[in-house]
């Protein structure tokens, strides 16, 4: 069945570090890539997606490429502000559902 | 452009009880889908509902039943509630037409406790 691995957290960084996520995936045939993120308290915001491979999905400084060789879908940012504490979801669409990671728990100090 | 909605926010409920949890989907979506998220997991599919039939459902037992309405909000109801079920109730909305790449877009949740 598809699934989603991401790296455990949690993580802490310090503001202006660079915050890389680590996802893989599993799935059959070509799911579209997401990573969705999560503020205390609050549901699930889009952060970025992709579509297919080799796809660059990008928003607020976060960047997500679509590796179909490497079944991988990391999230990078060059610059962390503190405001980017949150829970980060990468997940997969495969037959009309979402399949998601554990989730990556973030905290950026000042 | 009001996004999704879900009431309540917050529910308590005992042991062996019943809830309906209600959603309203973002202008324009026609598809609506319930997750569970229990605390510090990711988010789990229950199912979809588009053209008022569920259309996909994920590994939840007959307990966890729904519905849609014309104007497309829908509403989870769970039977005969168990301690396990205490998790944070997710609805996303999207379009229900297309290819894979189902955007979907979601509300800010019910907290449901079951004590």
């Amino acid at each position: 069945g598809n699934s989603v691995t991401q790296m455990e957290g949690p993580v802490t960084l310090s503001e202006e570090a660079f915050l890389t996520i680590n996802c893989t995936y599993t799935a059959t045939g070509y799911p579209s890539l997401f990573w969705y993120v999560q503020y205390p308290g609050e549901g699930l915001q889009l952060l970025l997606k992709a579509t297919k491979a080799d796809d660059k999905g990008s928003n607020k400084g976060f960047e997500a490429t679509y590796r179909k060789e490497t079944t991988s879908f990391h999230l990078e940012k060059g610059s962390v502000q503190v405001s980017d504490s949150a829970v980060y979801f990468c997940a997969l669409s495969a037959s009309y559902k979402l399949s998601f990671g554990a989730g990556t728990t973030v905290t950026v100090r000042a | 452009d009001a996004g999704v909605t879900q009431s309540p926010t917050h529910l308590i409920k005992t042991r062996g009880q019943q809830v309906t949890l209600r959603c309203s989907p973002k202008s324009g979506h026609d598809t609506v889908s319930w997750y569970q998220q229990a605390l510090g997991q990711g988010p789990q599919f229950i199912f979809q509902y588009y053209e008022e039939e569920e259309r996909q459902r994920g590994n939840f037992p007959d307990r966890f039943s729904g519905h849609q309405f014309p104007n497309y909000s829908s509403e989870l109801n769970v039977n005969a509630l168990l301690l396990g079920d205490s998790a944070l109730y997710l609805c996303a909305s999207s379009l229900g037409r297309g290819g894979q790449s189902y955007e979907q877009y979601f509300g800010p949740g019910t907290r449901l406790t079951v004590t």
